[in-house]
């Protein structure tokens, strides 16, 4: 089956810490997106990426850093400078080019706890 | 910029009623809209999509949605809601900003809940 994984599910880390969540695509898609998600306001983009090797920040990308080395791979680093990281993280993908079919598809998501 | 307002944050409804999500978007370009669905503790998926020709678009579990571009809407409804039914909806509009990329705006989401 075709999809997008995203390990660990649960993630506890003390404050000051980095951390690093996973995601990892099988759809063969080009556009690799990091959402943050908190209650009551939605999902914002912190990093995406159209291509190997290349990203952008998005709306919120302090205190998070990414990688593109692989087409399928785009983990995100939490870093310590970040000031309020506890919050559900969401990865997605998407096709681009004339192939598209526009939405996204979303990973199950990691809750990332700071204490 | 785009924006997407959904100002219902929760909708309570009994079991076998009908339901109506509003979202409300701005966008000074041709625009995408999405509903996408959330269980909790899950990633989103798609309920339904409009990008072009009829206005009224159906997803496979009863929803619909229309697309009125004078009122700049996208209310989503369903004639009837089952328990199942019970999760957060997301609203998104996108476009496709110099570069081609696909910005993607969500709005802060509806939480469903059916009663039974």
């Amino acid at each position: 089956d075709g999809g997008i994984t995203q390990s660990p599910k649960y993630l506890f880390r003390k404050e000051g810490q980095n951390v690093t969540l996973s995601c990892e695509q099988n759809l063969n898609h080009d556009a690799m997106y990091w959402y943050r998600q908190d209650p009551g306001q939605g999902l914002r983009l912190i990093y995406y990426s159209q291509i190997v090797n290349d990203f952008q920040k998005g709306d919120i990308a302090e205190g998070y850093s990414v990688s593109r080395e692989k087409k399928e791979s785009f983990p995100l680093t939490v870093t310590s400078a970040q000031k309020n990281p506890t919050a559900f993280y969401l990865c997605a993908s998407s096709s681009t080019g004339t192939a598209t079919s526009y939405e996204q598809y979303f990973g199950p998501g990691t809750r990332l706890t700071v204490t | 910029a785009q924006s997407v307002t959904q100002l219902d944050s929760q909708v309570p409804v009994f079991e076998e009623a009908p339901v109506e999500l509003r979202c409300n978007y701005s966008s000074s370009v041709s625009v995408y809209l999405f509903w996408y669905v959330q269980y909790p503790n899950q990633g989103l998926q798609l309920l339904l999509k409009y990008l072009s020709g009829s206005t009224l678009v159906e997803s496979i579990n009863g929803f619909e949605a229309e697309f009125n571009k004078s009122q700049t809407s996208f209310h989503l409804r369903k004639p009837s809601v089952h328990i199942s039914d019970t999760a957060e909806y997301f609203c998104a509009v996108s476009d496709f900003s110099s570069g081609g990329y696909q910005k993607v705006t969500f709005g802060t989401g509806t939480k469903l809940q059916v009663i039974p």
